[in-house]
């Protein structure tokens, strides 16, 4: 079975520290995506990132950062200098060889930066 | 940039009609689906459609569900005999092929059942 677990369900930074969002996934298949979507208040999905289970290789993306570890079956998510408009609701996914691309979602980690 | 359209942004329903929410993938996408999100809690997927059939779907998608592509553009989502827990955000999601293409989401239909 799949399964993505954000055991942190909400957390709260004040604007322009670091903030890490861990994301713990599980799956049989050795094929399989990992991605990060982020959901603002209005409510729709954005994608932030897409990572492959071959590609261990960090990423960084201006402000954010991803460090992905198979050893440790984790993906998590790294903002530096949060802003206001980081608030929202992220959320860690995976999908895998068998699935048909179907992705299944962690909870979700709700993010409030303050001013 | 292509986006995934979603209509209409919110739908108000009677419990026990029938819904039908729409959808326009990216042109070039082969690959469809549909989740849902009760509010608060965590996106759940429902079904998968790709060459016209289904390719998977999800214990939620009962036959209650049903999805169709009538025509080069559109796949809509059907609920019949709507529920009060049926009540959610429903999000339309394409994909170019494969597993390596991510998602791309619409903004979501919000169905609110009275």
């Amino acid at each position: 079975a799949q399964k993505v677990t954000q055991a942190q369900t909400e957390i709260s930074v004040v604007e322009k520290e670091d903030v890490t969002l861990d994301c713990v996934y599980e799956t049989r298949d050795t094929t399989y995506y990992l991605f990060w979507y982020k959901q603002p208040p209005s409510g729709e999905l954005v994608f932030l990132i897409r990572r492959n289970s071959f590609d261990e290789q960090n990423e960084i993306s201006g402000r954010y950062s991803w460090n992905f570890q198979k050893s440790t079956s984790s993906f998590n998510f790294t903002i530096t200098a949060s802003q206001v408009v980081d608030s929202a609701v992220y959320f860690c996914a995976l999908s895998y060889s068998g699935g048909y691309q179907k992705v299944t979602f962690g909870t979700g980690t709700k993010l409030q930066v303050i001013p | 940039e292509p986006e995934v359209t979603q209509t209409p942004s919110h739908q108000v329903t009677q419990m026990g009609q029938e819904v039908i929410l729409r959808c326009v993938p990216i042109s070039n996408h082969l690959y469809f689906y549909w989740y849902r999100q009760i509010l608060g809690q965590k996106v759940e997927f429902l079904v998968s459609f790709y060459n016209n059939e289904i390719s998977e779907k999800s214990e939620i998608f009962d036959d209650q569900f049903s999805v169709e592509r009538p025509d080069g553009s559109n796949f809509t989502l059907k609920i019949r005999s709507t529920k009060l827990e049926d009540s959610a955000m429903y999000f339309c999601a394409s994909s170019e092929t494969g597993l390596s293409q991510p998602q791309h989401f619409g903004d979501g239909t919000r169905l609110s059942i009275l």
